[in-house]
């Protein structure tokens, strides 16, 4: 079975800060997709990226930024120089090949970044 | 383009009601997913529908059920309903060959 486990319940930074979320993922397929959400607080699931299995390439996009590492089964997302409007909670999620598009999501980091 | 829609936005509703939530996709997407997200959790996978057709369900009793129109619109339905069906009921438009799920605002379902 899938899982993906996201340790950091919540972070709490000031403006600037650098911060990284962690994703842990499980799986037993060897075709298998990574996504990122935002879900600020009137609720709605924000798409910020896709991986699969086969790109090992770090991503960057402006201010975001992320690690993929098959050895450790790990998606982490880093925000560089945070702000205020990046507050809000993140969430991992792991979709296995074959399997449709159902989405097993971690349970969230709350992240907020204080002026 | 617009993005997924979903009505309503909020319902109040008591045990043992049912209740129909609604979906749009993004023109040109032909399959949609529903989610459950109770308070302080992720999403939860409920069905997904592609042409018309139930291509995954989730770990939900039966009094959940969902179709998909020749429009590609969805309804989900729940019937007889708990306090613990209380929760953030979200649709995702799925775009084909990238299986990268695109949300809606979501229904805030409240029973009492």
């Amino acid at each position: 079975a899938q899982k993906v486990t996201q340790a950091q319940t919540e972070i709490s930074v000031v403006e600037k800060e650098d911060v990284t979320l962690d994703c842990v993922y499980e799986t037993r397929d060897t075709t298998y997709y990574l996504f990122w959400y935002k879900q600020p607080p009137s609720g709605e699931l924000v798409f910020l990226i896709r991986r699969n299995s086969f790109d090992e390439q770090n991503e960057i996009s402006g201010r975001y930024s992320w690690n993929f590492q098959k050895s450790t089964s790990s998606f982490n997302f880093t925000i560089t120089a945070s702000q205020v409007v990046d507050s809000a909670v993140y969430f991992c999620a792991l979709s296995e090949g074959g399997s449709g598009s159902r989405l097993t999501f971690g349970e969230g980091t709350q992240l907020t970044v204080n002026p | 383009d617009a993005g997924v829609t979903q009505s309503p936005t909020h319902l109040i509703k008591t045990r043992g009601q049912h209740v129909t939530l609604r979906c749009s996709p993004i023109s040109g997407h032909k399959s949609v997913s529903w989610y459950q997200q109770v308070l302080g959790q992720g999403p939860q996978f409920i069905f997904q529908y592609y042409e018309k057709e139930e291509r995954g369900r989730g770990n939900f009793p039966d009094r959940f059920s969902a179709r998909q129109f020749p429009n590609y619109s969805s309804e989900l339905n729940v019937n007889a309903l708990l306090l613990g069906d209380s929760a953030l009921y979200l649709c995702a438009s799925i775009k084909q060959n990238t299986d990268t799920q695109y949300f809606g605002p979501g229904t805030r379902l409240t029973v009492l």
